[in-house]
C-alpha cells in the first residue's frame, strides 16, 4: 500500500538551510506536495513538484525528487522564525483512485 | 479569495453524543475533501466529493460516521454516536476537479469528547 515517511522532529538556527526529507512508496505517484501547518490552522500548500521533474525551485524553497529512490526533499534557504511549524510530505498515488497520502509531519524548531 | 470555511472551531462533547461539522469550500471548486487529523499524525481521508457525489468514502466508518454534499456546494459531516476515538481535527479541503489541481484546506474543527 501508499506510505509517506517522514522524519518527526528538525532544528536549525536562523539563518541556516533546513533540509527537510521524505520517502514514499508508490512509483505511479503523479504529484508530490509540501505543505505547512501552523498551530491550530489548517495546512498551506508550500510547493509541488510532477514527478517528471527532479527539482523546483520558488524564492526561499527547492524541492528536489530522485525517483529512482522515491525520495523527496524540501529545502528551506535564511530559515526564519516564521517558519517554525510542521511540514508535511504528501503523494498523489494513482493507485486507489488518485488519492493523497500524507506523512506524519516533521516539526521544524528555528532557534534564534 | 475566500478560504475554505470550517465552522465550530472547537467542540467538546461527550461521549454517546452526536456532533456536526459544517464546511463551506472556495468558490467554484467542485472537488470537496474531508479529512481527519490525530494528534501527531498527517490528514487521512474520510471522503471525497465530486459536485454531490461521493466518489471515494472507502475510509468512513459508515456505522457512525455520514456526510453529505446536497448542492454540491457547502458540506456536513455528521458523527452519531461519538466515541472517545473520535477526538481529532477535523479538516475539509477543495481543489478544482483535475487529478493535478492542488487541495486547499479549511482550519479545521478540534473534536474533544470526554
Amino acid at each position: 500500500g501508499e506510505d509517506v515517511e517522514q522524519s518527526l522532529f528538525l532544528s536549525v538556527r536562523e539563518g541556516d538551510s533546513s533540509v527537510i526529507n521524505c520517502t514514499y512508496t508508490d512509483s505511479s505517484s503523479t504529484y508530490l506536495y509540501w505543505y505547512k501547518q501552523e498551530p491550530g490552522a489548517g495546512l498551506q500548500l508550500l510547493t509541488y513538484i510532477f514527478s517528471n521533474m527532479d527539482m523546483k525551485q520558488d524564492q526561499r524553497l527547492t524541492v528536489l525528487l530522485n525517483k529512482k529512490d522515491k525520495h523527496l526533499s524540501l529545502r528551506i534557504a535564511d530559515t526564519q522564525t516564521g517558519d517554525s511549524a510542521i511540514y508535511f510530505c504528501a503523494e498523489r498515488a494513482n493507485t486507489g483512485g488518485f488519492k493523497t497520502i500524507f506523512g506524519a509531519g516533521t516539526r521544524l524548531f528555528v532557534k534564534a | 479569495e475566500a478560504g475554505v470555511v470550517q465552522s465550530p472551531r472547537y467542540k467538546i462533547i461527550e461521549k454517546k453524543q452526536p456532533v456536526a461539522f459544517w464546511c463551506n469550500p472556495i468558490s467554484g471548486h467542485n472537488t470537496l475533501y474531508w479529512y481527519r487529523q490525530n494528534l501527531g499524525q498527517g490528514p487521512e481521508l474520510l471522503i471525497r466529493y465530486e459536485n454531490e457525489e461521493a466518489v471515494d468514502d472507502s475510509q468512513l466508518p459508515k456505522d457512525r460516521f455520514s456526510a453529505e454534499r446536497l448542492k454540491g456546494v457547502d458540506s456536513t459531516l455528521k458523527i452519531q454516536p461519538a466515541e472517545l476515538g473520535d477526538s481529532a481535527v477535523y479538516l475539509c479541503a477543495s481543489s478544482l476537479e483535475g487529478d493535478n489541481q492542488p487541495q486547499h484546506f479549511g482550519d479545521g474543527t478540534r473534536l474533544s469528547i470526554l
